[in-house]
C-alpha cells in the first residue's frame, strides 16, 4: 500500500533561518510526487512536480528535490509569509484511482520575525 | 493552471439533511477528485469523478451517502446525504490538468 510520511509535524523558524521538510514515500510506481502550501481555511496551492530521481525544481525561495525513497522541499532564508501548512502527495501508476493524490500529514512551518 | 470555483464556501447544516458542493472550472478538463479535509487532517480522496463514466469512489465512501454528477468537461457536483456531525469536514474539488493538479478553494461543512 502506498505510504507517504511527512516530517516534522511542526517547525518553527526564525526569519532568515534555512531549513528542509521531508517527505519519506512508498509507492510501487510513482507517477509524479506534488508539493502544496496550505493556508488556513483555503485550498492546497501547487508548488511542484516531481518525476524521476535527481530532479530538482526552484520556485522563489523554495527548491524540491527526489530521490527515489524520499523528497525534501528546502526553503532558503525564510520570511513570514512562507508562514503555512506545507503537503506532499504522491501519484502512483497503478493505482485503482488513476491520477488521484495520496497525501501525506503535512508540516506545520512557523516563521517569526 | 487551472482556476476552480466552488459553492457554497461554507454552509452550517442540520443532521439528517443533504448539502450539494459545486464544482466549476475555467478549463475543460476531464479527470476531477473530490477529497475531504477533516479538522487538522491530510486530505483523504472520496471519488474520481470523470467526465464520460461513473464515479468510481474509494473505500469507506459510497455513492449513496456522496452521489457524484459530471454533466460536462467543467462541472461537478458532490452531495453529501443524510448528514451527521461527523461529515464536519472541508470538502474539495481538484482537477488533472497537463500534469498539474489543482484544487478548489474548499467549502466548510459544519453539521449540527
Amino acid at each position: 500500500e502506498d505510504q507517504v510520511t511527512q516530517s516534522p509535524e511542526a517547525l518553527r523558524l526564525q526569519e532568515g533561518e534555512s531549513s528542509s521538510l521531508n517527505c519519506s514515500y512508498t509507492v510501487s510506481g510513482l507517477r509524479g510526487l506534488f508539493w502544496y502550501r496550505q493556508d488556513p481555511g483555503k485550498g492546497p496551492e501547487f508548488l511542484f512536480t516531481l518525476y524521476s530521481a535527481g530532479e530538482e525544481k526552484e520556485k522563489e525561495r523554495l527548491k524540491a528535490t527526489l530521490t527515489k525513497k524520499e523528497s525534501f522541499l528546502h526553503i532558503t532564508a525564510p520570511k513570514p509569509e512562507d508562514s503555512a501548512t506545507y503537503l506532499c502527495a504522491v501519484q502512483a501508476t497503478n493505482s485503482n484511482s488513476g491520477y488521484a493524490l495520496n497525501f501525506g500529514k503535512g508540516t506545520s512551518l512557523l516563521v517569526t520575525p | 493552471s487551472a482556476v476552480i470555483s466552488q459553492k457554497p464556501s461554507r454552509d452550517i447544516c442540520q443532521r439528517g439533511t443533504s448539502l450539494t458542493i459545486q464544482c466549476q472550472v475555467d478549463s475543460q478538463v476531464t479527470m476531477m477528485f473530490w477529497y475531504r479535509q477533516q479538522p487538522g487532517q491530510s486530505l483523504t480522496l472520496i471519488a474520481t469523478a470523470n467526465q464520460g463514466s461513473e464515479a468510481t469512489y474509494e473505500s469507506g465512501f459510497v455513492i449513496d451517502k456522496f452521489p457524484i454528477s459530471r454533466p460536462n468537461l467543467t462541472f461537478s457536483t458532490l452531495t453529501v446525504s443524510n448528514m451527521s456531525p461527523e461529515d464536519s469536514s472541508i470538502y474539495l474539488c481538484s482537477v488533472h490538468f497537463y500534469n498539474e493538479q489543482f484544487f478548489g478553494p474548499g467549502t466548510r461543512l459544519t453539521v449540527l
